[in-house]
């Protein structure tokens, strides 16, 4: 079964300029989660899916962060402008909810360098 | 305060050793436990589940005190291979909103 994936591997771009994340979930898997991983820093939660459904987004840092799940498959994190703190590893993961919690399986997480 | 506080270590233990992590969690209404494993440069992978009852996994034994909100792991036996960040992480009802502690981090050495 394949895991879960994340492209680009690596995204280095400009202030001001818009960058996009995408984030595939493992197959039949309805929470999508975005993290956020600043460097000397513990992984911040962004915001949690179900299904194409936001259940929290609380933790989207501002109105430059813009997510989707356009029919509950794969995800989009899209950052406009990008401002130089927005630089960090970005891990999407996700997870099937059984009973006795949540485990959630990450992808190998994108890293975003804005200059 | 943060939310989940571990001790960032590092935890420096020869190879045999049992070593031993603690994690306190400030939110009562926490619902799930974990501990996960973070390599260089890797993402986290999860170490396993904890239970309110403890439970083990070879090597690996994790326990859950809800009254004094902590959670620790217990590796025996420890192994070069186990040299990794420790990632305490807690959920709230229904398991969202989940909350990660900073780390522990770990060398095993020959």
């Amino acid at each position: 079964e394949a895991g879960v994936t994340q492209f680009p591997s690596h995204s280095v771009i400009e202030k001001g300029q818009t960058v996009t994340l995408r984030c595939d979930p493992i197959s039949g898997h309805d929470n999508l989660y975005w993290y956020r991983r600043v460097m000397g820093k513990e992984i911040k939660f962004l915001l949690h899916f179900v299904k194409e459904s936001k259940q929290d987004e609380s933790g989207m840092p501002n109105n430059r962060f813009l997510a989707e799940r356009t029919g509950g498959t794969y995800s989009t994190l899209k950052v406009q402008p990008a401002e130089l703190e927005d630089s960090g590893v970005y891990f999407c993961a996700s997870s099937q909810v059984r009973r006795g919690g949540d485990e959630q399986f990450f992808g190998p997480g994108t890293r975003l360098t804005v200059l | 305060r943060k939310e989940v506080e571990q001790d960032p270590g590092p935890f420096n233990v020869p190879e045999g050793a049992t070593v031993a992590f603690n994690c306190t969690y400030s939110n009562s209404a926490s619902q799930s436990f974990f501990w996960y494993r973070q390599d260089c440069r890797k993402e986290p992978k999860l170490l396993m589940s904890v239970y309110s009852s403890g439970n083990e996994d070879g090597r690996f034994t994790a326990q859950l005190n809800r009254a004094s909100q902590y959670i620790s792991l217990l590796i025996r036996d420890s192994k070069l291979s186990d040299s990794a960040t420790y990632l305490c992480v807690v959920s709230r009802t229904g398991g969202f909103k989940t909350i990660f502690g900073a780390g522990t981090r770990l060398f095993v050495k020959a």
